[in-house]
């Protein structure tokens, strides 16, 4: 069974960058057939689809973030990752890595809240 | 891009059934997904292509998907499906997936 787990900085300082890390376990990212996503969720709210990434490298962002989102892969490590610039206190939320075959998103890691705060 | 709409909140008794819609323009000539989310939790794929389960998945969750409204039943109803149920679609003119955003089921 496909495992995911966040890991990064809880706490982040506002116009610094967000990183975080999603380390995938029970499945190889480099098997392909598979694209590994970055989802949000502002407190109490809905959730919204920060962008994704194919083992090759081949990356798509949410235009609302795409000047400020980087998501790359580590195939070695069996890891992807999310970089979000000049995070502001809208920024805070929880950051969930998942796994699906693009379209959907069928196994979630337990999600991270991310602080953006002097 | 493409908007969902769905309900922010159902009722419904233990043991009945339980409705939730999603709205989208000509929604039924895309695929919708369903995922389930309780407090604290992440969310569960509960539907996907409109009406398929995932294994591990009870029978009394289906789907279904035509015109405008794409819709989660949730057959006799337990309270353990207290929850937030979200719909979604993949948005082929921005390649990224769309939320709907969020009913509440609340079993009474």
């Amino acid at each position: 069974q496909v495992q995911l787990q966040e890991s990064g900085p809880g706490l982040v300082k506002p116009s610094q960058t967000l990183s975080l890390t999603c380390t995938v376990s029970g499945g190889s990212i480099s098997s392909g057939g598979y694209y590994w996503s970055w989802i949000r969720q502002h407190p109490g709210k809905g959730l919204e689809w920060i962008g994704y990434i194919y083992y090759s490298g081949s990356t798509y962002y949410n235009p609302s973030l795409k000047s400020r989102v980087t998501i790359s892969v580590d195939t070695s490590k069996n890891q992807f990752s999310l970089k979000l610039s000049s995070v502001t206190a809208a920024d805070t939320a929880v950051y969930y890595c998942a796994r699906g075959p693009r379209e959907l998103l069928d196994y979630w890691g337990q999600g991270t809240l991310v602080t953006v705060s002097s | 891009s493409y908007v969902l709409t769905q309900p922010p909140s159902v009722s419904v008794a233990p043991g009945k059934t339980a409705r939730i819609t999603c709205g989208g323009n000509n929604i039924g000539s895309k695929s919708v997904h369903w995922y389930q989310q309780k407090p604290g939790q992440a969310p569960v794929l509960v539907i996907y292509y409109d009406s398929d389960r995932p294994s591990g998945i009870p029978e009394r969750f289906s789907g279904s998907n035509s015109g405008n409204t794409a819709t989660l039943t949730i057959s006799r109803v337990e309270a353990g499906d207290e929850a937030d149920y979200y719909c979604q679609v993949w948005d082929s003119s921005s390649d990224l997936g769309v939320f709907g955003g969020g009913t509440k089921l609340t079993v009474l």
